[in-house]
């Protein structure tokens, strides 16, 4: 199986801070991730696709890079809105595997 | 608008069994691989099965193989996930997720359902 590590697990920042948060892989995935934000008791919302594809109606302060084994996501300038736990999801290969998640927390 | 609304949770005792349903709607449900996620409590994401548009292709996570059994009915625009023998370690919430593509990328989820095993 590929494994997904993220890093920072957990994180504090400040509004308006940019935060960068970081998934690597445990071998080559191309560009099959996707991130995905949590809020505490919602639903997981999809960021990004194909590692740098910003989902319809994601606002531009989120952006998404790399390929191969590390990837990015950065937020340029954090919102009120944004402190939630972020995922990574590897879908190259069976079985599809989520990183452990960074919980970003207000400063 | 793309609306996945899962039912059938609830508290079950060690060994015993459960059927999860998930309900599609605004979307063509027939075009789309469709997959099973879970979240125990506190915990991270776990992919657990996903299936294919057609039923051709099915696939499970080590942690539930041969005691988990996903299956769809595209006429009734559902998802279904059978568990049975199920244990404590199965307790979380499970999430019924649309898959994206040819692999097993997911975009919507919907709002989960949450088992509970214990005696």
């Amino acid at each position: 199986d590929i494994q997904m590590t993220q890093s920072p697990s957990a994180m504090s920042a400040s509004v308006g801070d940019r935060v960068t948060i970081t998934c690597r892989a445990s071998q080559g995935i191309s560009n099959y991730l996707a991130w995905f934000q949590q809020k505490p008791g919602k639903v997981p919302k999809r960021l990004i696709y194909a590692a740098s594809s910003l989902q319809s109606g994601v606002p531009s302060r989120f952006s998404g890079s790399g390929s191969g084994t590390e990837f990015t996501l950065t937020i340029s300038s954090l919102q009120p809105e944004d402190f939630a736990t972020y995922y990574c999801l590897q879908h190259n290969s069976y079985p599809p595997t989520f990183g452990q998640g960074t919980r970003l927390e207000i400063k | 608008e793309v609306q996945l609304v899962e039912s059938g949770g609830g508290l079950v005792k060690p060994g015993g069994s459960l059927r999860l349903s998930c309900a599609a709607s605004g979307f063509t449900f027939s075009s789309y691989s469709m997959n099973w996620v879970r979240q125990a409590p506190g915990k991270g994401l776990e992919w657990v099965s996903s299936i294919s548009s057609s039923s051709s292709y099915i696939y499970y996570a080590d942690s539930v193989k041969g005691r988990f059994t996903i299956s769809r009915d595209n006429a009734k625009n559902s998802l279904y996930l059978q568990m049975n023998s199920l244990r404590a370690e199965d307790t979380a919430v499970y999430y019924c997720a649309r898959g994206y593509g040819s692999g097993w990328d997911i975009d919507y989820w919907g709002q989960g359902t949450l088992v509970t095993v214990s005696s």
